[in-house]
């Protein structure tokens, strides 16, 4: 069974600094991809990044890199430059290399202050 | 590109009625997942559709919940005899097989409320 963890519940950082999100998670799959998602005030769900288990690199996108430490079942989310509209949740998730599901974490609550 | 569409948005039911919910995927996409958001659960699995086929519906509560995906550009999700427990927002997704169905792209999501 897949299982995501995220136990920061709410952030708050000053706007044009780098923020990093924790998650951890649990699979038995030798192969593995990991994603975050943003849910907007209006409730929008939106894809920001994907981390294939296989890859040693960490993906980055725009101002959005992950941190993926294998051996600790860690994907951390980087957020440099933070911007006031990056206010929302975020969450983490993760699915199966023969599976299609999502499983998502209980979200990160970011607010960027001015 | 349009994304995922669902209607309706918000609906209100009577405890004891039906609510059909409804989800166009993106143009091309052939796996249809929905899903089902409250504060107490947070984000979960329902039921997924691939090619119009289901291929799993171990999320979905086994009484009164049926989905059904009729054609590759619509899937709809049935609520019978609808309890307040069942208040949530209902969320379709859908992915591309040329992506490995990696990334999940969801809809604005029906907000169900049973009073």
């Amino acid at each position: 069974a897949q299982k995501v963890t995220q136990t920061q519940t709410s952030i708050s950082v000053v706007e044009k600094t780098t923020v990093t999100m924790d998650c951890v998670y649990e699979t038995r799959d030798s192969s593995y991809f990991l994603f975050w998602y943003k849910q907007t005030a209006s409730g929008e769900i939106v894809f920001l990044i994907r981390q294939d288990s296989y890859k040693k690199e960490n993906a980055t996108v725009g101002h959005y890199s992950l941190n993926f430490q294998k051996p600790k079942s860690s994907i951390g989310l980087i957020i440099t430059a933070t911007q006031i509209e990056d206010s929302a949740v975020y969450f983490c998730a993760m699915r199966g290399s023969n599976y299609n599901v999502l499983y998502f974490g209980s979200g990160t609550k970011l607010t960027v202050e001015p | 590109n349009a994304g995922v569409i669902q209607t309706p948005r918000h609906k209100v039911t009577g405890k004891g009625q039906e609510a059909t919910l409804w989800c166009e995927p993106i143009s091309g996409h052939s796996a249809v997942f929905w899903y089902r958001q409250t504060i107490v659960q947070g984000l979960e699995f329902l039921t997924y559709f691939r090619n119009q086929a289901p291929i799993d519906d171990s999320g979905m509560p086994k009484e009164r919940f049926s989905a059904q995906m009729p054609n590759q550009s619509h899937s709809t999700l049935k609520i019978q005899s609808t309890q307040p427990q069942d208040s949530a927002v209902y969320l379709c997704a859908s992915s591309s097989r040329g992506a490995n169905y990696a990334e999940q792209f969801f809809g604005p999501g029906t907000r169900l409320t049973v009073l």
